[in-house]
């Protein structure tokens, strides 16, 4: 079955430090997304890409990061210079029909010290 | 604004009883509803979804839910739970004219043999 990947699935970087956070989507999929989730909170949205743009992103989506779908394959989340508050697990979605059906993966675990 | 509340936080059962997991949402429009389940250190996993069409929809796992539009409401329903079911799960809803899906909270279910 099709899954989506996440690497790392565990990361932990200094205050203040770039990271990337990787995903490999289902290959036939055209619609990508960031959720993340503080410990002990719900799952929130950050972006959604789709055709090499982002198409929506919500507020927390600042200046900090973005997002890229370098190689046809990959698409990550940077966040340029990480805060405490940045630490979260981060899932990488994608579907091949917008809402339809979102495929999540396992998630990358951001801790910033 | 789309809006979801889990009222559960945790749940505990037996294994063998019966499962009903509270969601409700705030939507003007007839919104599209999920469930995902989320096991320790995985993925969330679409359990079912509503986006038109009969109230009562099959998941997997043996999960149903039915939308109940004067209830605002789209409750996760299993007759008979199994120790595996033990996991997070969140119910989201998402609009039409928007890519994001909006998570309640999560309700986390123990179960005991």
């Amino acid at each position: 079955e099709p899954e989506v990947t996440q690497t790392p699935s565990h990361q932990v970087t200094q205050m203040g430090q770039e990271v990337i956070l990787r995903c490999v989507p289902i290959s036939n999929h055209l619609y990508f997304y960031w959720y993340r989730q503080i410990l002990g909170q719900k799952v929130e949205f950050l972006v959604s890409f789709y055709n090499n743009e982002i198409s929506e992103k919500s507020e927390i989506f600042d200046d900090q990061f973005s997002v890229e779908r370098p190689d046809g394959s990959n698409f990550t989340l940077k966040i340029r210079s990480t805060k405490l508050e940045d630490s979260a697990m981060y899932f990488c979605a994608s579907s091949a029909n917008s809402l339809i059906e979102a495929f999540f993966g396992q998630g990358t675990r951001l801790t910033v010290v | 604004a789309q809006s979801v509340t889990q009222p559960d936080i945790h749940i505990t059962v037996s294994e063998g009883a019966s499962l009903e997991l509270r969601c409700n949402y705030s939507y003007g429009a007839t919104p599209y509803l999920f469930w995902y389940v989320q096991s320790p250190g995985q993925g969330l996993q679409l359990l079912l979804k509503y986006f038109s069409g009969d109230t009562l929809v099959q998941g997997i796992k043996g999960f149903e839910a039915e939308f109940k539009r004067s209830q605002s409401s789209f409750n996760l329903r299993k007759p008979s739970v199994h120790w595996s079911d033990a996991a997070e799960y969140f119910c989201a809803v998402g609009a039409g004219n928007t890519d994001k899906l909006i998570f309640g909270t999560g309700t986390r279910l123990q179960v005991f043999p």
